[in-house]
């Protein structure tokens, strides 16, 4: 069955540090990979996306990610975090017709000034 | 921009009342998704429609159903509500097999 793994329930790293978090997924076919981020009391909002071709892809507010298929993983990174961007994180797999998500966990990260 | 909207983002209800949840959708998007939110589970997926009066279960859909009768509204209806379903409700829309966009979402209690 397909699944998301993020290993790290909380991350707290400090303002100005990089950051990275990890997802591994379990899906026999290419996959479509997503990061999604959600703020306390919001809803979704899309980080990033790969589909095909560069494994390295860049979102919005200046995260990226990798993808690294020999490993099964799809980890986002960002250089510099910033006060705002304490939140919960969520790696997902799309699956199937109509590209149902299958989502991890989460991820909360939590940033100390 | 695309906008999904959920009808209430708050609302308390009694076991076993009849709970309808709205999801309206403004991009003429063909997928609509319902998903529940717990506390160290992530997000799981209900029901989806990939048109109007198609539906499929997803993961969990035991004790909901679900109603697509236009192709912007997607309803998740709780027959007989129950404690266990107080949870944050999620709904989303995506044009064929390409990122989802999701609501502010519904947060249920169930007393």
């Amino acid at each position: 069955a397909q699944s998301v793994t993020q290993p790290d329930i909380h991350i707290t790293v400090s303002e100005g540090a990089s950051l990275e978090l990890r997802c591994n997924y379990s899906y026999g076919a290419t996959p479509y990979l997503f990061w999604y981020v959600q703020s306390p009391g919001q809803g979704l909002q899309l980080l990033l996306k790969y589909f095909s071709g560069d494994t390295l892809v860049q979102g919005i507010k200046g995260f990226e990610a990798e993808f690294k298929r020999s490993q099964s993983s799809f980890n986002l990174r960002k250089p510099s975090v910033h006060w705002s961007d304490a939140a919960e994180y969520f790696c997902a797999v799309g699956i199937g017709y109509g590209n149902k998500l299958v989502f991890g966990a989460g991820t909360i990260l939590r940033v100390k000034s | 921009d695309v906008k999904v909207t959920q009808s209430s983002r708050y609302l308390v209800k009694r076991t076993g009342e009849k709970v309808f949840l709205e999801c309206v959708q403004d991009m003429d998007h063909e997928n609509m998704f319902w998903y529940r939110q717990d506390p160290g589970l992530g997000l799981r997926l209900i029901y989806f429609s990939y048109d109007v009066k198609m539906k499929e279960k997803g993961d969990i859909p035991e004790g909901y159903s679900v109603s697509r009768e236009k192709k912007e509204r997607f309803s998740l209806i709780l027959e007989s509500a129950s404690t266990n379903q107080t949870s944050m409700y999620l709904c989303a829309s995506s044009l064929r097999a390409n990122e989802q966009f999701f609501g502010p979402g519904t947060r249920l209690t169930v007393l």
